[in-house]
C-alpha cells in the first residue's frame, strides 16, 4: 500500500544530543514537508522540499536541518541548537509543490521527548 | 503574513448535538481551504473547498466556504463520540508551496 512512514514512533534523548527523524513515502511525491505540533498550536512548517536536491526553510526553521538526495525521502535532524525539542513531528507529501491545490498525506508521526 | 484563525479552540458537546466549527483566513493569492481530521497521530483529509457558496457533504459532516468574508465552516450533525479529534483549518495560496494551519479546535463529544 502507498503511504508515508515516519520511524520512530516514540524517541526520548538526552539535552544536547542530534537526532534524525526518517520519513520515507512511496506515493511518487515531489513535494515533502516538515511540520512541528505542540498542544494548542496547530502544526507549525519546519522545513519542504519541493523536487529532489532541493528545500527551503518554513516559519520554525532553527535548530533543525533536512536533506532530500532521494525522491522518496526526506529525514529532519534536531539538532542540539534547537531550545524546545520536544514536540510531536509530523511529515507530510503531496502531488507536487507548484499543483498548489493538492491536498497534503501525512505519517504517522514521531514524537520526540527530550529528558 | 498569511494567517488562519479558527474558532472555538475547544468544545465539549453531547452525544447527538450539532457543532459549527470556524476558520477565517488572510491568505495571499488564496487558492484552496482544507479541513483535517486528527484523532491520535495522523490528520485526515475530510475537505478541500475551491468555490464560494458549494457545500460539501460526508455523511454527517459538511463544510462551506465563503470567500467574500473570508470564512468557512465545517458542521457536524449528531455528534457521536468517535468525532472527537482536533479540525484543523489549512489554507493554500497560489504563491506559496505550503499549507498554512490554524491552531486547531479539540472536540469532545460526551455520550
Amino acid at each position: 500500500d502507498g503511504g508515508i512512514t515516519q520511524s520512530p514512533k516514540y524517541l526520548f534523548r538526552k539535552e544536547g544530543q542530534n537526532v534524525t527523524l526518517s520519513c520515507e513515502q512511496n506515493l511518487n511525491h515531489d513535494a515533502m514537508y516538515w511540520y512541528r505540533q505542540d498542544p494548542g498550536q496547530g502544526l507549525r512548517l519546519i522545513y519542504y522540499s519541493q523536487i529532489v536536491n532541493d528545500f527551503q526553510k518554513g516559519d520554525i526553521a532553527e535548530g533543525y536541518s533536512v536533506s532530500r538526495e532521494k525522491k522518496e525521502s526526506f529525514p529532519l535532524t534536531v539538532t542540539s541548537a534547537q531550545k524546545n525539542p520536544t514536540a510531536f513531528y509530523l511529515c507530510a507529501s503531496r502531488t507536487s509543490g507548484r499543483i498548489v491545490s493538492g491536498e497534503l498525506f501525512f505519517g504517522e508521526g514521531s514524537r520526540l521527548t527530550v529528558l | 503574513e498569511d494567517k488562519v484563525v479558527q474558532s472555538p479552540l475547544s468544545l465539549v458537546v453531547h452525544e447527538g448535538d450539532t457543532v459549527t466549527l470556524n476558520c477565517s483566513y488572510e491568505v495571499t493569492n488564496f487558492r484552496s481551504l482544507l479541513w483535517y481530521k486528527q484523532e491520535k497521530k495522523a490528520p485526515t483529509f475530510l475537505f478541500m473547498l475551491t468555490s464560494s457558496g458549494i457545500e460539501k457533504k460526508s455523511g454527517r459532516l459538511s463544510s462551506i466556504l465563503d470567500k467574500k468574508e473570508l470564512f468557512s465552516i465545517l458542521n457536524i450533525t449528531a455528534t457521536q463520540t468517535g468525532d472527537s479529534a482536533i479540525y484543523l483549518c489549512a489554507a493554500n495560496s497560489n504563491s506559496g508551496y505550503a499549507l498554512n494551519f490554524g491552531k486547531g479546535t479539540s472536540l469532545l463529544v460526551t455520550p
